[in-house]
């Protein structure tokens, strides 16, 4: 069965420090990945995604993610955090070619102290 | 361009009483999905329309939901009759037939069961 995996649920970090969270995805063939965020009282919102080509993304607010199809992972970093990057982070997973559904992973929260 | 919105916001109701949510997409979306975290699990599909028709309703919990979309616009999620496990933030997204695969999300109806 696909499955999206996350590795950690909580991540507390101090501004500046440099973040990476885990994510890898069960699944046989092509897929498209996503990250999701969702700030205090908002939104889910995309914050990058992967489809094919280079598999280093850039997304949104500095954040950039790798996808490494022989450890079928697709990590979230940042350089730099900041406390306003304080919210709770999703990976997703769906199969190429169709609009099918997203299989997300667990989420992880992360809390950025000033 | 307005986002996807969902009403209510939070409906608390006792076991057994029947609950209806209801998701507007972005304008022009024909796809159209429901999903729903229970609380501290990950984000699970329920189900997924395209245009006023079922596409994959897959990850229905049970025949006590049902979801339709008349007319191929706005959605409706009814619960009869609610149970205790039926709490938690039901998400509803959409994306556009042809695009960038991406999902919009809405803000999601937090749903508690008493």
């Amino acid at each position: 069965a696909q499955s999206v995996s996350q590795h950690n649920h909580h991540v507390i970090l101090s501004e500046a420090a440099s973040l990476e969270l885990g994510c890898n995805y069960s699944y046989g063939g092509t897929v498209n990945l996503f990250w999701y965020v969702q700030y205090p009282g908002q939104h889910l919102q995309l914050l990058l995604k992967y489809f094919s080509g280079d598999p280093l993304v850039k997304g949104i607010k500095g954040f950039e993610a790798e996808f490494i199809k022989s450890k079928f992972s697709f990590n979230l970093r940042k350089p730099s955090v900041q406390w306003s990057d304080t919210a709770e982070y999703f990976c997703a997973a769906t199969p190429s070619g169709g609009y099918n559904k997203l299989i997300f992973g667990a989420g992880t929260r992360l809390a950025v102290h000033p | 361009e307005a986002g996807v919105t969902q009403f209510p916001s939070h409906s608390v109701i006792e076991k057994g009483q029947t609950v209806t949510l209801r998701c507007d997409p972005i304008s022009g979306h024909d796809n159209l999905y429901w999903y729903r975290r229970v609380m501290g699990k990950e984000i699970k599909f329920l189900l997924h329309f395209v245009k006023e028709s079922k596409q994959d309703e897959s990850g229905m919990p049970n025949n006590r939901f049902l979801a339709e979309r008349t007319g191929g616009t706005y959605s409706t999620l009814k619960v009869q009759p609610a149970e205790l496990e039926d709490s938690g933030v039901y998400f509803c997204a959409s994306s556009p037939r042809k695009g960038s695969y991406e999902q919009y999300f809405g803000p999601g109806t937090r749903l508690t069961v008493t």
